[in-house]
This record gives C-alpha cells, sequence and structure tokens, in this order.
C-alpha cells in the first residue's frame, strides 16, 4: 500500500489543463519540499517531468508544472495534447530511512 | 549525453540469488547516487534500494531488507544489486536512475532512466 495516493484516472480533451493531486502526510509532503512526477508511456521507462516539487528538468515542456498546498502536491498539464496520455506517478522523501515512496499512479486520458 | 544501462536479469527459481548491474557513462558517476526501482507486470512503479556518491551510505525498502545489497563500484562506472533470496513477490523490471545533480542528496529526485532488466522468479 502506498504511502501517497493518487487518483486513478484523469481525463480531459486537447487544450485544457488538468491536474493531478499527491496526497502524503504532514511528515513528508507536508514538509520536504522534494516531490518528483514521472510520466511513462506503455512499455517505456519513466520520465522526470517535476523534481524538487516545482523545477522542470532540462527539455521538459513549459506545460507541466507542480505545485504544493499543506500536505497534498498537484501536477497541472496546461494545454493537454494527445501526447500526454499515459502514467504518472508521484514520489515523495519520506524520511531518512525512506528516500523514496511512490504514489500508486494516475491514468490520463486525452478525450 | 548520458546514458543508463542495466543487465544481468533473467529467469531464477523461488530461493535463488542474481546479480544485477547498471553501468552509467556520460558523467562523473562518483559525483551521483544511485537507486533501483522496480515495477512488477502491470503494476506502479516501487522504490527498492538507494546508494550515496560514495557508497558510505545505502537504503533499502522493507520488502528487501536482508535480502538484497546495492554497492558500486566507482572506478568502472557500474551500480549492482545482489539480490538473495528471491520469490514471486521480486518478479518485476528493474530499473536503475541516478541522482538530478551532482552531490545531489538520495531522496533529491531521479532522472535518466535505463531501459530495465527483467527479474522472473519461478516457484
Amino acid at each position: 500500500q502506498s504511502a501517497l495516493t493518487q487518483p486513478a484516472s484523469v481525463s480531459g480533451t486537447p487544450g485544457q489543463s488538468i491536474t493531478i493531486s499527491c496526497t502524503g502526510t504532514s511528515s513528508d509532503v507536508g514538509t520536504y519540499n522534494l516531490v518528483s512526477w514521472f510520466q511513462q508511456h506503455p512499455g517505456k521507462a519513466p520520465k522526470l517531468i517535476i523534481y524538487a516539487g516545482s523545477r522542470r528538468p532540462s527539455g521538459i515542456s513549459y506545460r507541466f508544472s507542480g505545485s504544493k498546498s499543506g500536505n497534498t502536491a498537484s501536477l497541472t498539464i496546461s494545454g493537454l495534447q494527445a501526447e500526454d496520455e499515459g502514467d504518472y506517478y508521484c514520489c515523495s522523501y519520506i524520511d531518512a530511512a525512506t528516500p523514496y515512496a511512490f504514489g500508486p499512479g494516475t491514468r490520463v486520458a486525452v478525450l | 549525453e548520458v546514458q543508463v544501462l542495466e543487465s544481468g536479469g533473467g529467469l531464477v527459481q523461488r530461493g535463488g540469488s542474481l546479480r544485477l548491474s547498471c553501468e552509467v557513462s556520460g558523467l562523473i558517476f562518483s559525483n551521483y547516487a544511485m537507486t533501483w526501482v522496480r515495477q512488477a507486470p502491470g503494476k506502479g512503479l516501487e522504490w527498492v534500494s538507494s546508494i550515496s556518491g560514495i557508497g558510505g551510505s545505502t537504503y533499502y525498502a522493507d520488502s528487501v531488507k536482508g535480502r538484497f545489497n546495492i554497492s558500486r563500484d566507482n572506478s568502472k562506472n557500474t551500480l549492482y544489486l545482489q539480490m538473495n533470496g528471491l520469490t514471486a513477490d521480486d518478479t518485476a523490471l528493474y530499473y536503475c536512475a541516478k541522482g538530478p545533480h551532482p552531490t545531489a542528496a538520495v531522496g533529491s529526485g531521479l532522472d535518466s532512466w535505463g531501459e530495465g532488466t527483467q527479474v522472473t522468479v519461478s516457484s
């Protein structure tokens, strides 16, 4: 069972904005600014799209943005495109013994 | 360009052992924390183990603690995962990934993933 919770699925139409939530606790997401987001297409390796809560790696589209409020981190995809379909995972630092914990993943569908 | 290449997976009987390797090129390997993440068929991502850049600190998920051992040889730019006492629950695609910046602490993020190596445990 994941320490983090995410919605199982989110959908939108092309051009819309969607937001995926990732809820932890006051001891992890609420304390540390160490939430990452990964995009995974079928049969492919995960790809880092956001780290340190809101930072985008080089080459990642500005359409992806990260934020946090309290114990919940969020990933927003603006200007939704067909290529954005896939699975999205959040990941957070938990404590000194558990540097990474993944959420269960959210399936994004572009209608 | 950073390249990450995992190897060593295969089919093994329950209770058996395997050693996975992950060769990284295109960077100063010793500057980066490294991590193993696995994904069971049709399932989500699961953190397995991490190691600091110089190898002084190691971390394990409860599900593998006492059975798996992570190590690195910075002279060979290679990360390892020794897996013992394998069970069906260890069947997964095992990915290797590096930290986002030189000297970034374990827990800072994971970029430059390899394509994974498949481990299948038969009963």
